[in-house]
């Protein structure tokens, strides 16, 4: 079954305590992103990955990193999380490069919250 | 600046009757056109996509319309049922890349 994965689903942290996210995808997609998703402002981009190495940011980026070490695979790294980052996350992924996304698959989300 | 918009944050509707979903954007550089659906406790879903060649898709009870002039795209589900109550999420991508732009979301309500 095609599926992006992510983990942990849910997720509570402190201030300053580094965490990451991990997202893999079983499609054999070269893009994959990441998004927040906050009330009242949709999904926004945080960063994105064309291929294996190759990153670049979102609309979003600061405070988070990611890499992209193996095509399955696009972690989301929160190096000194703060509560501004409490939201809901997800990770994506498409097999089209420089033309539309019309299949762009989303992970089940990934609820993080900072006290 | 946000650059795709859908100011209405909620709609509730009748089974059985129209529901319309409308989306804004400012950037004219936008080509391409999608709608997602998202159900609680779950990713969104790719529903329907328009191209900015044409000015209407159809995909059974699915319908967009795209207005290029005035820079608006509407979501058409006809008939509503109570299954198609979700989150509806815009998006839009210029040609050159593969990044999509999302709007806020409108919570669809559809009631039996």
């Amino acid at each position: 079954e095609a599926q992006v994965t992510q983990n942990p689903r849910y997720l509570i942290t402190v201030t300053g305590k580094k965490l990451t996210v991990t997202c893999s995808q079983n499609m054999n997609h070269e893009y994959m992103s990441w998004y927040r998703q906050d009330p009242g402002l949709g999904l926004r981009q945080i960063y994105y990955s064309m291929n294996v190495e190759v990153t670049d940011k979102g609309d979003v980026p600061e405070g988070y990193k990611v890499s992209r070490k193996e095509k399955r695979n696009f972690p989301l790294i929160l190096e000194s999380p703060s509560p501004n980052q409490t939201s809901l996350y997800f990770c994506a992924s498409h097999k089209t490069g420089g033309g539309y996304t019309d299949t762009q698959y989303f992970g089940p989300g990934t609820r993080l919250t900072v006290l | 600046d946000q650059q795709v918009k859908q100011n209405s944050p909620s709609l509730s509707v009748q089974e059985g009757r129209i529901s319309i979903l409308n989306c804004d954007y400012t950037n004219s550089m936008f080509d391409y056109f999608l709608w997602y659906k998202k159900y609680p406790a779950e990713g969104p879903t790719f529903l329907i996509s328009i191209s900015s060649i044409k000015d209407k898709n159809e995909d059974g009870r699915f319908t967009v319309f795209l207005n290029k002039s005035a820079k608006h795209l509407s979501l058409h589900i006809v008939p509503s049922q109570p299954g198609d109550s979700a989150v509806y999420f815009c998006a839009a991508e210029e040609t050159s890349g593969s990044r999509l732009t999302f709007g806020e979301g409108t919570q669809l309500t559809v009631n039996p």
